[in-house]
């Protein structure tokens, strides 16, 4: 099955600078790759997405951007908040045979120091 | 997502005790899932289901039981063979289709403990 490991688990940054959170998958398959954001005791938001067929998406502060080569993708936060500490979690989604399953990385603490 | 709905809030289990967590959805999506997560952990899957009279085992199934009768609600039972439950449910929902890669929404979480 699809295995997904997610680096750092925790990262700690001064407000105003980047954050750079990076997953790698397992199955070649693989064609989502949803990011979400969970707040202490909440439920996870999700942020941004990314379809295998597409290399880099970027919405206002937050941009994905994939590598299906190497089998990685990557979150980047600029010019981060207090308000973006949260825990983040990524996901891969195989398709295939494993239709409809997300599976998710561990998880980054990151923390916004103001 | 104000579209799904989880209760309890907080729920508490004897010993031997089966308890049901409740997960209903208006968003009209065809797909529902139940994941478990633990402190400092990940989220993993218990069962899902991509239509109505359908389910399917996720990764950690054991001590664990869903039915899926109507297409809005998703109930999970914990059972006395789950001798772990403590842990923050999380219930989600997404449209169906034929690739299933659709973006997941979840609910608030019901948190389980043992008395």
């Amino acid at each position: 099955g699809e295995n997904v490991e997610q680096h750092p688990s925790t990262l700690s940054v001064q407000e105003g600078d980047s954050a750079v959170i990076k997953c790698t998958y397992s199955d070649s398959a693989s064609n989502y790759f949803p990011w979400y954001k969970q707040e202490l005791g909440k439920r996870p938001q999700l942020i941004i997405d990314i379809r295998s067929n597409v290399g880099e998406k970027k919405d206002q502060r937050i941009a994905v951007t994939l590598n299906k080569t190497a089998k990685h993708f990557s979150l980047h936060i600029t010019e981060t908040q207090p308000e973006d500490s949260a825990v983040y979690f990524c996901a891969a989604h195989a398709g295939g045979t494993s239709y409809g399953k997300l599976t998710f990385g561990q998880g980054t603490i990151l923390t916004v120091h103001p | 997502d104000g579209g799904i709905t989880q209760s309890p809030k907080y729920l508490f289990r004897k010993e031997g005790q089966n308890v049901t967590l409740s997960c209903e959805q208006n968003l009209n999506h065809d797909a529902m899932y139940w994941y478990r997560q633990d402190p400092g952990q990940g989220l993993r899957l218990i069962y899902y289901s991509q239509i109505v009279n359908d389910f399917q085992k996720g990764d950690i199934a054991e001590g664990y039981s869903v039915s899926r009768e109507k297409k809005e609600s998703f109930p999970l039972t914990v059972t006395s063979a789950q001798k772990n439950p403590t842990a923050f449910y999380l219930c989600a929902s997404s449209k169906g289709g034929n690739r299933g890669n659709q973006p997941q929404h979840f609910g608030d979480g019901t948190r389980l403990s043992i008395l």
